[in-house]
């Protein structure tokens, strides 16, 4: 089955910078990633996706990068905010499979100091 | 249009007890799945519903949890007996083709066995 790997396992920056959390994934059947951002309390809420016929795709502050041939993918999040703090996930799926279940890494606390 | 919804959202049992959670999933949507959410980590899955019909449960711990969508609809998740190791997460997520099946999750529901 499939395995994603999420790293860091926790960011902190200061309000303004940059943060970048990087996935990788095992499957290459995979072809569907998308990104959730959990705040406290709640349940994990779809912020981007991106699919494997696209190398790219911004979103105002956010931007998701995927390479398939190294089968990783990054989540780039500029002009941090402090409501910018959460827990992100990263996630693959087979979109051809039939069974829809993606497969999530073990998620990001990003801290946004003001 | 509301989200999906989730009751209770915080249950504490000693272990042994009896234990349900019930789930609202948007309107629409046909597709509906329970995960386990453990401390620091990411979403897995439990099952998974196409309408009434249960069509991924290998992931559910069939000697003490049991689910119904009875209608199609509604769904309820219970365990019983729990255990100390079942303290989690339970997150209900909906989903339809109309939306390429991405899911949206409800609050969940915090469970902690004493």
């Amino acid at each position: 089955g499939e395995n994603v790997e999420q790293h860091p396992s926790t960011l902190s920056v200061q309000e303004g910078d940059s943060a970048v959390i990087k996935c990788t994934y095992s499957d290459s059947a995979s072809n569907y990633f998308p990104w959730y951002k959990q705040e406290l309390g709640k349940g994990p809420q779809l912020i981007i996706d991106i699919r494997s016929n696209v190398g790219e795709k911004k979103d105002q502050r956010i931007a998701v990068t995927l390479n398939k041939t190294a089968k990783h993918f990054s989540l780039h999040i500029t002009e941090t905010q402090p409501e910018d703090s959460a827990v992100y996930f990263c996630a693959a799926r087979d979109q051809g499979g039939g069974s829809y279940i993606p497969t999530f890494g073990r998620g990001t606390s990003l801290i946004v100091h003001p | 249009e509301a989200g999906v919804v989730q009751s209770p959202r915080y249950k504490i049992i000693e272990k042994k007890q009896p234990v349900a959670f019930w789930c609202n999933p948007i309107s629409g949507h046909n597709t509906l799945y329970w995960y386990r959410q453990n401390l620091g980590q990411g979403p897995e899955l439990l099952i998974r519903y196409e309408n009434e019909e249960a069509v991924d449960d290998s992931q559910l711990p069939k000697d003490r949890f049991s689910a119904e969508r009875l209608k199609g609809v509604d769904s309820t998740l219970k365990i019983q007996p729990a255990e100390l190791g079942d303290s989690a997460v339970y997150l209900c997520a909906s989903s339809s083709r109309g939306t390429s099946y991405e899911q949206y999750f409800g609050p969940g529901t915090r469970l902690t066995v004493t």
